[in-house]
């Protein structure tokens, strides 16, 4: 079955230094991986998505992912934290073949400090 | 060009009522999908409609059901509600391929409180 474990439930940052949220992921079939950020009382928006091209995926806003297969991994980086990326950032799975859900993980809020 | 738009942003219900929540997708989406979001659960699919059909289904009890019109446009509505289904419903829009794609277009929810 498939299962998303985001591996911190907060993130703080001084503005100016990398962002790290990780995430790992369980999956029987090849997987299509996501990373969604949610801002306060907004909807979620998505910022990249892998679906077995390029293992390394750019995003918006800077941000971009590395998805392992080894490692079972699909950790969202990025090199510069800026105080408008402070929200809560969602990894999101779904399976190739007969796939009918999205699987959500609980979600990493990320804080950035001046 | 207008995003997904979900009516009513808030609302407040007794035990026992029944909702309806309603979701106008970007136009030109076909898909629509509903999550539901709490505190404790975090978000969690409920169900998706394309054309008109319900394509894909949660774990959800039957309380919860949906349906969608000929525009695209969805309704959801849970009947008999509990304290525990207070939660932030979030609606999303998809071209054709939906959930199975991933790229989904979110709205900014509507947040029920059950008292």
């Amino acid at each position: 079955a498939q299962s998303v474990t985001q591996l911190d439930s907060h993130v703080s940052v001084s503005e100016g230094t990398p962002v790290l949220l990780r995430c790992n992921y369980s999956s029987s079939y090849s997987p299509s991986l996501f990373w969604y950020v949610q801002h306060p009382n907004k909807g979620l928006q998505l910022l990249l998505k892998y679906t077995s091209a390029a293992t390394l995926v750019k995003g918006i806003n800077g941000f971009e992912a590395e998805f392992k297969k080894s490692e079972t991994s699909f950790h969202l980086t990025k090199p510069s934290a800026h105080m408008s990326d402070a929200a809560e950032y969602f990894c999101v799975v779904t399976e190739g073949g007969g796939y009918n859900k999205l699987i959500f993980g609980a979600g990493t809020r990320l804080a950035v400090h001046p | 060009k207008a995003g997904v738009t979900q009516t009513p942003r808030y609302l407040i219900k007794t035990r026992g009522q029944q909702v309806t929540l309603s979701c106008s997708p970007i136009s030109g989406h076909r898909s629509v999908s509903w999550y539901q979001q709490t505190p404790g659960q975090g978000l969690q699919f409920l169900f998706e409609y394309f054309s008109e059909t319900q394509r894909n289904k949660g774990n959800f009890p039957g309380r919860f059901s949906g349906r969608q019109f000929s525009n695209s446009r969805s309704e959801m509505n849970v009947s008999t509600l509990e304290l525990g289904d207070s939660a932030l419903y979030l609606c999303a829009s998809s071209l054709s391929g939906g959930i199975n794609t991933g790229e989904l277009f979110f709205g900014e929810g509507s947040r029920l409180t059950v008292l």
